[in-house]
């Protein structure tokens, strides 16, 4: 089953303008995963959280976790057209298991 | 750079085929897996393995099996093809840990079952 879901489902923003994208999740995890698909190919890692930490940055990336509303959010920072694509997030270590569990995702398009 | 590779990027077969979706990572990770992506549906597990000969269900197992008989190779087999397997199968293999590190894809293999 589903655990995580994206919200929204799909987003479209002009370029320069920030992108802000939410996951929400209903068991506890030891890491959550955001992952980025361009169309028609595989996934890409884009940034890993693990359940001790609060925010976390990539270049224009930030990523933050509240484990106490099981919900994470992704933000992109002066998007490009080159950020189109859609975002997934994965969570993992479910009760000691190998199984990453991922949402349905969001769709991004920025317009330039 | 780790890389994962599947042997075809698009697939057609026909109803009741034996299909063998191929995947190969360079990276000498131990976990490997199967997925399958529909649209509104995300990804779902169809098998993963942590180690050689070694395999476990994922949420959507029926209709599949897989092989794992050297580390580096991970093979998604469809029995009897159907048209509701028509899809986007994704590989991916990650090291050593118990869901606690990235997860690297292959390229996808969109298969149609006609």
């Amino acid at each position: 089953s589903q655990q995580g879901e994206e919200d929204p489902q799909a987003l479209s923003i002009q370029e320069g303008e920030n992108a802000t994208m939410n996951c929400s999740y209903k068991t506890s995890i030891n890491n959550l995963q955001w992952y980025r698909q361009n169309s028609g190919r595989g996934l890409v890692h884009l940034i890993l959280i693990r359940s001790n930490e609060r925010e976390k940055h990539s270049g224009r990336l930030r990523v933050t976790l509240d484990t106490s509303k099981k919900s994470s959010s992704l933000l992109i920072t002066a998007s490009r057209a080159a950020d189109t694509a859609s975002y997934f997030c994965a969570t993992g270590g479910h009760s000691g298991t190998y199984k990453y569990i991922f949402g349905t995702g969001t769709r991004l398009k920025v317009l330039a | 750079d780790v890389k994962v590779t599947q042997s075809s990027r698009y697939l057609v077969k026909r109803t009741g085929e034996k299909v063998f979706l191929e995947c190969v990572q360079d990276m000498d990770h131990e976990n490997m897996f199967w997925y399958r992506q529909d649209p509104g549906l995300g990804l779902r597990l169809i098998y993963f393995s942590y180690d050689v000969k070694m395999k476990e269900k994922g949420d959507i197992p029926e209709g599949y099996s897989v092989s794992r008989e050297k580390k580096e190779r991970f093979s998604l087999i469809l029995e009897s093809a159907s048209t509701n397997q028509t899809s986007m199968y994704l590989c991916a293999s990650s090291p050593i840990g118990q869901g606690s590190d990235e997860q690297y894809f292959g390229p996808g293999t969109r298969l149609t079952v006609t």
